[in-house]
């Protein structure tokens, strides 16, 4: 089992609509869950990060975090062709320095006008 | 800006030739890492340094190795190519302390080993 699961997609949604990107880890210790963006050609960004149980808030977007059931997810309101990338959900397992985290291997979101 | 530069952004190398790969960071970074990202597989970390001098094994080192001679320049080297070694090769910079899970990457250096 990977530690860090993904669905690769492509997930197509329609401008406007609700995104969801889901990811599951398989330590039960991991504290800390990241998400990265990554357009076609270029690095990798981080859009949001969550250590606690529930949901985190920003603009469009919202990290859900459900330790019980080891899943993380991201929420992308008002879907925007803008948001067309791939997700990259990222966790740093105990046992490791806070620095060192392990990436899955992304999802690809398209969204269509 | 946190700005994070990869020597080169496309490199064609031959079997055996070994290779050197420079990252450069203006933030004052400690902590520095190398990754490789294939398709399907994602970001694997080769290797990491969180201080000059020192180096920490990432999940896949065979085959390469780091230096870190100062704080803004870490250098992954591959000793001798191999096929197997081509990729897309991102090196990340991030701060020690409160923010350190925030890492910032360069551009990318895309190696092809013939």
């Amino acid at each position: 089992q990977k530690e860090v699961e993904q669905n690769s997609g492509p997930l197509s949604v329609p401008e406007g609509a609700i995104a969801s990107l889901n990811c599951t880890y398989s330590d039960r210790g991991s504290q800390s869950f990241f998400w990265y963006r990554q357009y076609s050609g270029k690095s990798p960004e981080l859009i949001m990060f969550i250590y606690s149980n529930g949901d985190k808030e920003d603009g469009r977007f919202t990290a859900q975090l459900n330790k019980a059931s080891q899943y993380v997810s991201l929420l992308i309101r008002d879907s925007q062709p803008s948001d067309s990338a791939t997700y990259l959900c990222a966790v740093n397992p105990p046992g490791r320095s806070a620095s060192k985290i392990i990436f899955g291997s992304g999802t690809r979101l398209s969204i269509r006008p | 800006d946190v700005k994070v530069t990869q020597s080169s952004r496309y490199l064609v190398k031959r079997t055996g030739e070994k290779v050197f790969l420079e990252c450069v960071q203006d933030m004052d970074h400690e902590n520095m890492f190398w990754y490789r990202q294939d398709p399907g597989l994602g970001l694997r970390l080769i290797y990491f340094s969180y201080d000059v001098k020192m180096k920490e094994k990432g999940d896949i080192p065979e085959g390469y190795s780091v230096s870190r001679e100062k704080k803004e320049r870490f250098s992954l080297i591959l000793e001798s190519a191999s096929t197997n070694q081509t990729s897309m090769y991102l090196c990340a910079s991030s701060p020690s302390g409160g923010k350190q899970e925030t890492q910032y990457f360069g551009p990318g250096t895309r190696l092809l080993v013939l």
